[in-house]
Parts: C-alpha cells; structure tokens; sequence
C-alpha cells in the first residue's frame, strides 16, 4: 500500500500569481500522476512524473504551466503558474502501476480570485 | 462519446437498499477499478478488477470483459455509503487512466 499527503491542503490564490502543490509517498514509487478535478467533473490527467525524467504532458497541456519537478522516488511537485479563475480546481497526485491499486492524495483545493 | 460511460449519474436510495452502479468502456484494459469520492474530496481504492468478480464487505464488483462492462453493487446500503463512485480503467499497454464521470450517490436513513 502506499500513503500519500498532499501540502497544501487548500488555498485562495490572487489571479497570476503561482502556487506549488507536493505531493510525498510513504514508498519509493517509479510513476507518480497529477490530475485535475474541476468542479462537478471527473478527474483529468494533467500528467505522469517519473524521476530522473521530463514528465509526460496529456493533450491541453503544457510544461509552461504545469511545470513539474521529481527530485527522487518519493516526491513530486505541481506548479500551477499565472492562474486565472479557470485554474480553480481540486488537484490530486496518485500513485498505481497498470494493473495494481491506485493510491490517491487527499487533494489541493484551489481557488483564484 | 466518452470512452468509459457509467450510469446513473445520480442516484438516491433508502437505507437498506441494494445499490447497482454500472460501467461501460470502449476502449481495451488492463484492468478496471472501482472509486470512492467522499465529500471532502479524498479518493480511496474499492476494487481493481481484471476478470469475474471480487467482494469486500457489502461491496461487490463484477466485470464481463467481453462485453466490456461492470458493476458495482452495494448490499444493504447505509448513509456513511453517500459518495461518488468513479469507474476507472487502466488502458491496455499503458499506465494511464481513464475515469467515467462517476456516480453521485446519496443513501437516506
């Protein structure tokens, strides 16, 4: 199993401005994943990190503003940079290979003004 | 269309109910796994399933791979079962997910 904590837990951020969520695991883990929850929608994959390397982007977005960092096996930031309104959305980091049980952080809570 | 569809949307029941949520998906998988969403936003694993049928509790998933579609059943449902469920599968040859929309769920004592 893995545990997975998410800092910070929520914030209310001004319009432009830029805002890091991290992501810890309690296991050294190859893949880590960041998703998107608007609301009242699914969760979307923002994209997959894996240490030692570029992370992978999904179609819609863009390193630019979703830049990611994966020091080592354990840790992965999300940066939401030059937020508007439209940023505001639950963020989550998962871990969970193709056919193993998926493991979720408790999510960022994200509001901009 | 999207590529995993679940039904209902939503849906409300009283306590002791038996509950069916179910997922349908287009695409081939690896394996197909069963969400819960609680209010404050946390996701927690239910069942991640490949093939047949597994239960845990009052919960139960099957899977019919050829007619690439699942259940979930919840037996005797209780108001601590208000959730949202979220159909997930795990696309085959990669490790990305595709979620379904998900199920709102509200269970009345």
């Amino acid at each position: 199993s893995a545990v997975i904590s998410q800092k910070p837990s929520r914030d209310i951020c001004q319009r432009g401005t830029s805002l890091t969520i991290q992501c810890q695991v309690d296991s050294q883990v190859t893949m880590m994943f960041w998703y998107r929850q608007q609301p009242g929608q699914s969760l979307t994959l923002i994209a997959t990190a894996n240490q030692g390397s570029e992370a992978t982007y999904e179609s819609g977005f863009v390193i630019d503003k979703f830049p990611i960092s994966r020091p080592n096996l354990t840790f992965s930031t999300l940066t939401v940079s030059n937020m508007s309104p439209e940023d505001s959305s639950i963020y989550l980091c998962s871990v969970g290979g193709r056919v193993e049980t998926q493991y979720f952080g408790p999510g960022t809570r994200l509001l901009v003004l | 269309k999207n590529e995993v569809e679940q039904s209902p949307q939503n849906l409300t029941a009283q306590e002791g109910e038996f509950i069916t949520i179910n997922c349908s998906y287009s695409v081939g998988i690896s394996a197909l796994h069963w969400l819960q969403q609680h209010p404050g936003g946390g996701i927690v694993s239910l069942f991640m399933l490949s093939s047949g049928k597994k239960k845990h509790g009052r919960l139960i998933a099957t899977i019919n791979i050829q007619e690439k579609h699942s259940s979930l059943h919840i037996t005797a449902s209780h108001p601590r079962d208000s959730a949202v469920y979220i159909c997930a599968v795990s696309l085959y040859n990669t490790d990305k997910l595709i979620f379904g929309t998900g199920t709102r769920l509200q269970v009345f004592p």
